[in-house]
């Protein structure tokens, strides 16, 4: 049982390159996000997905796009990374809101020159 | 939105000592997590705490929702107890949709 698994951990872009980050999680959960880590900050929410098939977006959603065509995995896109998506980004997944905690994955630390 | 303010923003410890932080938050929430993210940059579940008392080993939270904060306590502090802690809540309601909103952190230093 590995819980929150991110692919990559680290990642080095060019301005302009497209990238995937991968979320996957082993627990069932229907709920699943991804944030982003700045320094000196906490994290803030980029987009969210309530379940296979759905995406939304969430407090900082500019330049990223999202799927979730399986249950078990959310991507994130960059399309055309900027210098400003230089950030650590974390999923985390939980079974439902209201009830139970979220689980976070280990981070993935992209930087954008 | 949810506000979610965290105090001391950085605290210096001697091993051994005690500490508390505290989270203040501005509106009803069903969920509060602690988290600490240690030195390598993981963010490490603490506690899943939305009212009430838990305990775990040397730490220890407190969530009172009607006054709308939480406090964290850390005892008898090791030098691995060093790194960020964060309070994250959600929002009460239908639309949260179990999105986190998180402080900014106090950043905790233990010395030898």
């Amino acid at each position: 049982n590995a819980g929150v698994t991110q692919t990559p951990k680290f990642r080095v872009l060019k301005t302009g390159q497209s990238m995937t980050l991968l979320c996957a999680q082993d627990m069932n959960h229907e709920y699943m996000y991804w944030y982003r880590q700045d320094p000196g900050m906490g994290l803030r929410l980029i987009h969210y997905s309530v379940g296979e098939g759905t995406t939304a977006k969430g407090e900082v959603p500019d330049g990223y796009n999202v799927s979730r065509l399986k249950k078990q995995n959310f991507l994130l896109g960059l399309e055309s990374a900027a210098p400003s998506q230089t950030s650590v980004y974390f999923c985390a997944s939980r079974i439902r809101p209201n009830a139970a905690e979220a689980f976070f994955g280990q981070g993935t630390r992209l930087t954008v020159v | 939105g949810i506000q979610v303010e965290q105090s001391p923003p950085d605290l210096i410890l001697q091993e051994g000592a005690n500490s508390t932080l505290r989270c203040n938050f501005s509106d009803s929430v069903n969920n509060l997590q602690w988290f600490h993210q240690n030195p390598w940059g993981q963010l490490i579940n603490l506690f899943y705490i939305p009212s009430g008392t838990k305990q775990n080993g040397r730490l220890s939270a407190t969530t009172v929702a009607t006054e709308r904060y939480s406090l964290l306590y850390i005892s008898s502090s090791q030098t691995t107890d060093s790194g960020v802690y964060f309070c994250a809540v959600e929002r009460a309601g239908g639309t949260s949709y179990g999105k986190l909103t998180f402080g900014q952190g106090t950043i905790l230093t233990v010395h030898p």
